[in-house]
């Protein structure tokens, strides 16, 4: 199975200041394809996991754009670059390039 | 509009089998390239990913949990289920659908427990 870790696996951030969870893969997630498939969610308070990136970069439908992915290979970031109260809860990246799907332990972000 | 519900039992005894119900709208499980997936999150831990079944009935399983696990889906009620044996308190956790890992259930708690 791949493994998944990220740093840090918690963060308090300042209302409006920027925020970033990196994420490794134990294997690369380039495909064949040429896509990379590693995928970030956010699981907030009593809630399920919401996707917010797709195959590293892109913003699913209606995430705002102080969300962005980076990355390549078996590196990664998600990068908020300010950070609101909506943003709490719980990070996680998730590789999507073999099965068993793996998920990294999860980044706990809370507001300062 | 895609939406996903997990249906079950709340509580199951140790050695029990566990039978949870996907029932989703919003797209057809008969459409090529569609599949829907299992993944459970016990209190207050990671996400971990059980099982998945394609258009095509093609099915894959978590292999730390393959020999326990079932995966079937009835294209005409809109329903995917997910059986799972031999259930132990450690299973405890809640359990939810999703589409292509892109569309969540609500998520249902399992606790097993005598």
């Amino acid at each position: 199975d791949i493994v998944m870790t990220q740093t840090p696996l918690s963060l308090s951030v300042t209302p409006g200041q920027p925020a970033s969870i990196s994420c490794k893969s134990s294997q690369s997630l380039l495909h064949s394809d040429g896509k990379t498939y590693l995928y970030w969610y956010l699981q907030k308070p009593g809630q399920s996991p919401q996707l917010l990136i797709y195959e590293v970069s892109s913003r699913f439908s209606g995430v705002p754009d102080r969300f962005s992915g980076s990355g390549s290979g078996t590196d990664f970031t998600l990068k908020i670059s300010r950070v609101e109260a909506e943003d709490v809860g719980v990070y996680y990246c998730m590789q999507g390039i073999h099965l068993p799907r793996t998920f990294g332990p999860g980044t706990k972000v809370d507001i300062k | 509009q895609i939406t996903l519900k997990e249906s079950g039992p709340t509580l199951v005894k140790p050695t029990q089998t566990l039978t949870l119900t996907c029932t989703f709208s919003g797209f057809s499980l008969s459409t090529s390239g569609v599949g829907v997936g299992w993944i459970r999150q016990p209190p207050g831990k990671a996400l971990e990913w059980l099982a998945l079944i394609y258009w095509n009935d093609d099915k894959r399983y978590s292999p730390s949990l393959k020999s326990r696990l079932t995966i079937t889906k009835d294209t005409s009620k809109n329903q995917v289920v997910l059986t799972m044996t031999n259930m132990d308190p450690v299973d405890t956790a809640t359990y939810y659908c999703a589409l292509s890992m892109v569309y969540w259930g609500q998520g249902t708690l399992v606790t097993v427990s005598s």
